[in-house]
């Protein structure tokens, strides 16, 4: 149990274009999921929280308007980086927990975005 | 983003050794996860504690949840190469769903 998917697992696209990433808890509902990002050899950053039905809570020096997130389902969050540039090349995860958000939380496989 | 720190950054340790890493904060927390983390892949959950004081055990892993809530540890006993990877700490604290990452202790097993 407590399965997240993510997709696509890879994408390589061209700088100024837009990549959507979806993340699905594939048997359980998510109220909230989680967005982070990650850069070669360092830890996870929290991006920002998604809550289905509301708007997402964003941390501090976290653009909205270019991390575009929204939570359609309680087991569908998508990540929208719009007009990505080189400099957003990176490894997003999202996770997701059994409880409201609270408790344990899952893990995705992760998207490997390459900027080009 | 705020960070919890993690101690040793890195270890190289020879197969069958124990192995013991810590997390600590000038904050408290009301629950700790570990995690592994494999190259290109999301991270793992390994342990949750819930409470000051607790003492968990998975397998050959076992983490405590620091009495002052400030701090937490895993040991992993009698290490195997496939133990190799990044090991992350996680504290959530009160009146809030997220957790803070610790900057990870990267572990690679000599044969």
């Amino acid at each position: 149990g407590a399965v997240v998917s993510q997709h696509p697992s890879r994408v390589i696209c061209k700088s100024g274009t837009s990549v959507k990433i979806e993340c699905r808890s594939l048997d359980f509902q998510a109220t909230t999921m989680f967005w982070y990002r990650q850069f070669p050899k360092q830890s996870l950053m929290l991006m920002a929280t998604s809550n289905e039905g509301s708007k997402a809570t964003y941390e501090q020096g976290v653009e909205k308007d270019k991390f575009l997130i929204n939570h359609a389902s309680l087991t569908l969050s998508t990540l929208t980086v719009t007009s990505a540039h080189p400099e957003d090349s990176s490894f997003y995860i999202c996770s997701a927990g059994t409880s409201g958000g609270g408790d344990e939380q899952f893990f995705g496989p992760g998207t490997r975005l390459t900027v080009l | 983003g705020q960070q919890l720190n993690q101690s040793p950054q890195s270890m190289f340790i020879q197969e069958g050794e124990d192995v013991s890493m810590n997390c600590t904060s000038s904050s408290i927390f009301n629950t700790w996860l570990w995690y592994k983390q494999d190259p290109g892949e999301g991270p793992v959950l390994l342990i949750a504690l819930y409470k000051a004081g607790e003492l968990t055990s998975n397998g050959r892993l076992t983490a405590q949840f620091g009495i002052t809530r400030k701090d937490s540890f895993l040991n992993i006993s009698a290490s195997i190469p496939s133990d190799v990877g990044i090991y992350f700490c996680a504290g959530q604290q009160t009146g809030t769903y997220k957790y803070i990452f610790g900057t990870g202790t990267r572990l690679k097993v000599l044969a």
